[in-house]
């Protein structure tokens, strides 16, 4: 089974700073696999990251995600007061089908 | 925008059963809810994101996780827009925030505001 890491647990920053999120699998997975998502309190999921560096319908440009093999990051270039919320990765598991998320990162106003 | 609107959750005595629904709004799927694979996703409280079950856009293919195979049952009713979830002999540990959900390739596009299922006597 391909566990997902995040790192850090919490990230605490302030409007305006650079975020960078990670997620670590235990073995390489293909890029066309990896996803990232925003979840605030009350509201449904938000995919933002596909395929490991496209970005979904409507996301801003200050988000991007990168990586390859088994490091993965999203990145969040200037913090928008919005932005602060946690953030999951999300792997397809090709055999048995199936998907798995990491445990998360929170992203909070410092 | 893609609409889902799941319904269904409640209290429920352990070993109990509860059908979950999610209701999708066919005008806002480009090709139509039959097009597309769907899933259930859940999130205990204080806990993150976990996948629970998954059918094809003909019902033929179906996937659970392992901590729900035996118990619960994806289904869905194409003619009525319409997924759902039967879930048996519920435990504490099934309760959680019940999210319906699209599948975009190998991710969740679109997602219901979800539905709370609490598992307690």
């Amino acid at each position: 089974e391909i566990v997902l890491s995040q790192s850090p647990g919490t990230l605490s920053l302030s409007p305006g700073e650079r975020a960078t999120l990670s997620c670590r699998a235990s073995q390489s997975i293909s890029d066309s696999y990896l996803a990232w998502y925003q979840h605030k309190p009350g509201q449904a999921p938000r995919l933002l990251i596909y395929g490991t560096s496209d970005r979904a319908t409507g996301v801003p440009d200050r988000f991007s995600g990168s990586g390859s093999g088994t490091d993965f990051t999203l990145t969040i270039s200037r913090l928008e007061p919005e932005d602060f919320a946690v953030y999951y990765c999300q792997q397809y598991i090709t055999s048995p089908p199936g998907y798995t998320f990491g445990q998360g990162t929170k992203l909070e106003i410092k | 925008e893609v609409l889902l609107v799941e319904s269904g959750g409640g209290l429920v005595n352990p070993g109990g059963s509860l059908r979950l629904s999610c209701a999708a709004s066919n005008l806002t799927f480009s090709y139509g809810f039959s097009a597309y694979t769907m899933h259930w996703v859940r999130q205990a409280p204080g806990k993150g994101l976990e996948w629970v079950s998954s059918i094809s856009n003909g019902g033929n293919y179906i996937y659970y996780a392992a901590s729900v195979k035996g118990r619960f049952t994806i289904s869905r009713d194409n003619a009525e827009n319409s997924l759902y979830l039967q879930m048996s002999s519920l435990r504490a540990e099934d309760t959680a925030i019940y999210y319906c959900a699209r599948e975009g390739e190998y991710n969740f596009d679109y997602w219901g505001q979800g539905t709370l299922v609490t598992v307690s006597s």
